[in-house]
C-alpha cells in the first residue's frame, strides 16, 4: 500500500541552487497537487493536474514548475531558490473532483 | 474569492470534555473536508461532506454542514489525549481546495 510516495524526506538548499521534489502515486488517480505548508498555516495550492499532459498553477506557483508526463508521477522543480521557499511540500491525489485527497509525506525543505 | 476561516485556532481542553471547531466559508461550494495533521507528519483524511444536512460521525468526532450558512463543525465529544492533533477544514472551489489555517487542538490527561 505505498499511496502516495515523495523523495526526498529532507533538502537543504543555497539560495540559487535548483531541485526537483519527486512524486509518485499508485492509485491511477488522475488529480495531482503540490501544497506548501508554512509554519503555523493551512495549505497553498502550487499547482495541480488533472490528468497526464494537463496542469495548471494553483494560489503560488511562482517560483515553480510541474509536468505531469504520466498518470503516476508529478515532479515540483524549483528554479533559483530563495529563503521564501522554506517550506514544507505536500504531494496529494484525488481520483476525482470531489473525492478525499491522500497525502505524502511531505519534504521538508530549507533554503538558507 | 474564496477565504476559509476557521476558530478557534488553538484549543487546550481536559480529556472529557466535549467542544466544536468552527469552519466558515466566503462563497457556495459543494463540498467540505476535515483533515488531521499530527506534528511532523502528514494529512490524514477524516470527513468528506458533499450535501447541506451532511453529518458524519467516526467515533468520538462528528462533522456537519450547512451549506446555506457556510458553515461547517468538527464535534469532539468527551476528548481523549489521542485526539490531539491539527484539524483542518478545506472548501471546494473548482479544482482547487482553500484551506483554514488550522486548529491545533491540545487535550490534557
Amino acid at each position: 500500500n505505498a499511496g502516495v510516495t515523495q523523495t526526498p524526506k529532507f533538502r537543504i538548499l543555497k539560495i540559487g541552487q535548483s531541485m526537483t521534489l519527486q512524486c509518485t502515486q499508485d492509485m491511477n488517480h488522475n488529480y495531482m497537487y503540490w501544497y506548501r505548508q508554512d509554519p503555523g498555516m493551512g495549505l497553498k495550492l502550487i499547482y495541480y493536474s488533472v490528468g497526464a499532459g494537463i496542469t495548471d498553477k494553483g494560489e503560488v506557483p511562482n517560483g515553480y514548475n510541474v509536468s505531469r508526463s504520466t498518470t503516476e508521477d508529478f515532479p515540483l522543480r524549483l528554479e533559483l531558490a530563495a529563503p521564501s521557499q522554506t517550506s514544507v511540500y505536500f504531494c496529494a491525489s484525488s481520483s476525482e473532483r470531489g473525492t478525499e485527497a491522500f497525502f505524502g509525506q511531505g519534504t521538508r525543505l530549507t533554503v538558507v | 474569492e474564496l477565504k476559509v476561516e476557521q476558530n478557534p485556532l488553538f484549543l487546550s481542553m481536559q480529556e472529557g470534555k466535549n467542544y466544536t471547531i468552527y469552519c466558515n466559508y466566503s462563497t457556495t461550494s459543494d463540498r467540505l473536508y476535515w483533515y488531521r495533521q499530527d506534528p511532523g507528519k502528514s494529512l490524514e483524511s477524516l470527513f468528506v461532506l458533499l450535501s447541506n444536512g451532511a453529518v458524519k460521525q467516526e467515533g468520538r468526532l462528528m462533522a456537519s454542514l450547512d451549506t446555506k450558512a457556510r458553515l461547517s463543525t468538527l464535534h469532539i465529544t468527551a476528548a481523549v489525549h489521542d485526539l490531539s492533533a491539527t484539524y483542518f477544514c478545506a472548501v471546494g472551489s473548482n479544482y482547487q481546495l482553500i484551506w483554514g489555517a488550522g486548529t491545533k487542538l491540545i487535550i490534557k490527561p
